[in-house]
């Protein structure tokens, strides 16, 4: 059972302009989100989290923002640069503290 | 630094053979995690250890599954008796701190493939 689900396989956008991926999630309890970045045979990179009592965190060209009532995060790019062509993906961690929550992640493509 | 190592980078096995990943974490992290990456699934949790012990191990998926640490660095993820099931890419990563902390390093995978 997916509880943290990236709809969106892929998605491409042209440099300089937003790209906006998008998380759903299933269960209410959890209170932190996180985004990776990941290259092909990489392990995830961290970039940036949000905790549940805030709706939006800003860290350079990278927001994200947190809607509890829909279980809907998303990660905004802005302006966006081909380097940051790599798969996101979404991870939300559970009440514990030590049990992450992983999407399957979005292909991002930047075209020059 | 160095990173987060994992080894081997592949594993190819035979249908009920054991097999053993190896994780090294950074040096000084105390919290580290395994995690199985199967094809068109999420980053699925395994386990996770804090310093030698490992408080939560609900996301073992059998008990041909197993893990430990030692001297609070090197983690080996055994699974006895391997299935086609288990073919996947195991990835670990390190947390400088305990539970609550979010900055995950993580190493490069092995990818387990099992005939």
């Amino acid at each position: 059972d997916q509880q943290v689900k990236q709809n969106s396989p892929s998605l491409s956008v042209q440099e300089g302009r937003i790209s906006i991926l998008n998380c759903d999630y299933t269960n209410s309890m959890f209170d932190y989100f996180l985004w990776y970045k990941k290259y092909p045979a990489e392990g995830p990179t961290f970039l940036i989290s949000i905790s549940s009592i805030k709706d939006k965190n800003e860290d350079g060209r990278f927001t994200v923002f947190l809607n509890k009532s829909a279980k809907h995060l998303s990660l905004h790019i802005v302006p966006s640069q081909p380097g940051d062509s790599a798969v996101y993906v979404c991870a939300a961690d559970s009440n514990t503290g030590n049990q992450f929550y992983f999407g399957t992640g979005t292909s991002l493509t930047v075209i020059p | 630094g160095a990173g987060v190592s994992q080894s081997p980078s592949n594993k190819v096995t035979e249908k009920g053979k054991d097999v053993e990943l190896r994780c090294d974490p950074i040096s000084g992290h105390t919290a580290l995690y395994w995690y199985r990456q199967s094809l068109g699934q999420g980053l699925e949790f395994l386990i996770y250890f804090q310093g030698n012990s490992a408080p939560d191990k609900s996301g073992l998926p059998s008990d041909r599954f197993s893990a430990e640490r030692t001297g609070g660095s090197v983690s080996t993820l055994t699974i006895q008796r391997t299935q086609q099931e288990d073919s996947a890419v195991y990835l670990c990563a390190s947390s400088p701190q305990g539970a609550g902390s979010y900055e995950q390093y993580f190493g490069p995978g092995t990818r387990l493939t099992v005939t």
